[in-house]
């Protein structure tokens, strides 16, 4: 079973519109991260937000925020305000705390592709 | 403003030839990732160090692929001998782990090494 699943290949968005991406993780660890990252078509990979499994509240970071329903064990993305320079790939990760000796590695979701319509 | 180096950003080479890839983690940072990207399969993780100790390498062929930390500044990773398989984009990350998960944030992602062995 896939541990992040990114139901969405492709999304488009109006410039100045919010847009959300899915994003489901799968894992049996109490604690627990997910982040999510862009990558522009020059391919860095540019982190953007993080949200700890025992963190009461969802991240924001400016126009980020992270719609985290623990129960269901989802971890979506809101961009607000879109701009066409969030048009990029969008991967979700998740670092689980494996066997309790620290694990920080992250497991990928396949990724959305985003584009932003003027 | 603190970056994570790698060299070389391209690399064309023919099958069965070898391939030293470098990265230099952020200065103080003491936890290495390599990652692969391909279409297919996405992001993967290869292998991490923490304090330049290999913690994880099971993500790795082991029969043609090493990872190594020769010191604090200087992570690498071999290929040999390459195959036309290897072709990919290869990420090196590192972050800082200060004890508990929630003090352990981001990776920091590299600019990559875009591989193409013919």
């Amino acid at each position: 079973a896939q541990k992040i699943t990114q139901t969405q290949p492709g999304m488009f968005v109006q410039e100045k519109e919010a847009v959300t991406l899915d994003c489901t993780y799968d894992t049996s660890d109490q604690s627990y991260g997910l982040f999510w990252y862009k990558q522009p078509s020059s391919g860095e990979m540019i982190f953007l937000i993080y949200q700890g499994s025992y963190d009461e509240q969802n991240a924001t970071e400016g126009r980020y925020s992270l719609n985290f329903q623990k129960a269901r064990k989802s971890a979506n993305l809101v961009i607000s305000a879109s701009q066409l320079g969030d048009s990029a790939m969008y991967f979700c990760a998740m670092r689980e705390n494996k066997s309790g000796a620290g694990s920080y590695q992250l497991t990928f979701g396949k990724g959305t592709k985003l584009s932003v319509i003027p | 403003d603190a970056r994570v180096t790698q060299t070389p950003r391209h690399k064309v080479t023919e099958m069965g030839q070898e391939v030293t890839m470098r990265c230099q983690p952020i200065l103080g940072h003491n936890t290495v990732f390599w990652y692969r990207q391909t279409m297919m399969q996405g992001l993967e993780l290869l292998a991490y160090f923490r304090n330049r100790a290999p913690l994880d390498d099971s993500g790795m062929p082991k029969d043609r692929f090493s990872a190594e930390m020769p010191d604090a500044t200087l992570a690498t990773l071999k290929i040999q001998p390459s195959e036309p398989r290897d072709s990919a984009v290869y990420f090196c990350a590192s972050g800082l782990v200060k004890g508990t998960m929630r003090l352990a944030h981001e990776q920091f992602f590299g600019p990559g090494t875009r591989l193409t062995v013919l």
